[in-house]
């Protein structure tokens, strides 16, 4: 087990709906991530967040909001998605946030919007 | 735009057969290397991360180089059993000022057959 826990592990949701993406840690990790993973496409950086702080937002949609309460927790809040937000979404945690640091990921929640 | 290439994109191999695979990044501002191996249905899980050209790490039957002057990495697996069916991630890190921000390739997908 990796330590780091997603809810839910699916969701379908329409384009009108709002919900929201759980990510916890259980390592003491003081930075954490999300990540997107479409169709035949690489992991792609989405938000990180070091001392709860977001330190990165790599041009994601205002339709996406993360949200980090403490060093433990990591939310991503969905609003008015598009059908071509559905992907899997995966939330990561690191102890520092270094480029040599491992990251220790989450098993995912997979997104499908109708 | 960073891109990292993985090469095969897939790759069928008998129990017993050794493999490898090919992960190229930028040669230029180098920081560190990353491998995942991610099993369907559950997180990445990590396997090395390097830093040094001319680094060689091993992690049972698998192990890994690194050429950071001309941008490559090979991973390889000695003996493959049907546990290492999974798809391999590499990820570059570049030094930026921006802390650990990982630049992931498509992944190869290795499936060991009896």
């Amino acid at each position: 087990e990796t330590g780091v826990t997603q809810t839910p592990r699916h969701l379908v949701m329409g384009m009108t709906n709002k919900k929201s993406l759980k990510c916890e840690q259980h390592l003491g990790h003081n930075a954490m991530y999300w990540y997107k993973q479409s169709a035949k496409k690489p992991l792609e950086l989405m938000f990180v967040y070091n001392f709860k702080e977001q330190t990165e937002n790599n041009s994601v949609p205002s339709r996406f909001s993360p949200e980090c309460p403490n060093s433990s927790h990591l939310f991503l809040h969905l609003h008015t998605l598009q059908p071509e937000d559905s992907a899997l979404y995966l939330c990561a945690s690191s102890h520092r946030q270094e480029a040599q640091e491992t990251q220790y990921f989450g098993p995912g929640t997979r997104l499908l919007v109708l | 735009i960073l891109n990292v290439e993985q090469s095969p994109q897939s790759l069928h191999v008998q129990e017993g057969d050794s493999t490898n695979f090919t992960c190229s990044f930028p040669s230029s501002n180098f920081y560190a290397l990353h491998w995942y191996r991610w099993e369907t249905a559950k997180s990445p899980e990590a396997l090395f991360v390097m830093t040094l050209n001319g680094d060689e790490k091993k992690k049972g039957r698998i192990s890994a180089t690194l050429n950071t002057k001309e941008g490559y990495s090979y991973l390889y697996i000695k003996g493959s059993q049907p546990e290492d069916s999974a798809t391999y991630l590499c990820a570059f890190a570049r030094l930026t000022g921006g802390g650990n921000k990982l630049t992931f390739g498509t992944g190869t997908q290795l499936k060991v057959e009896l």
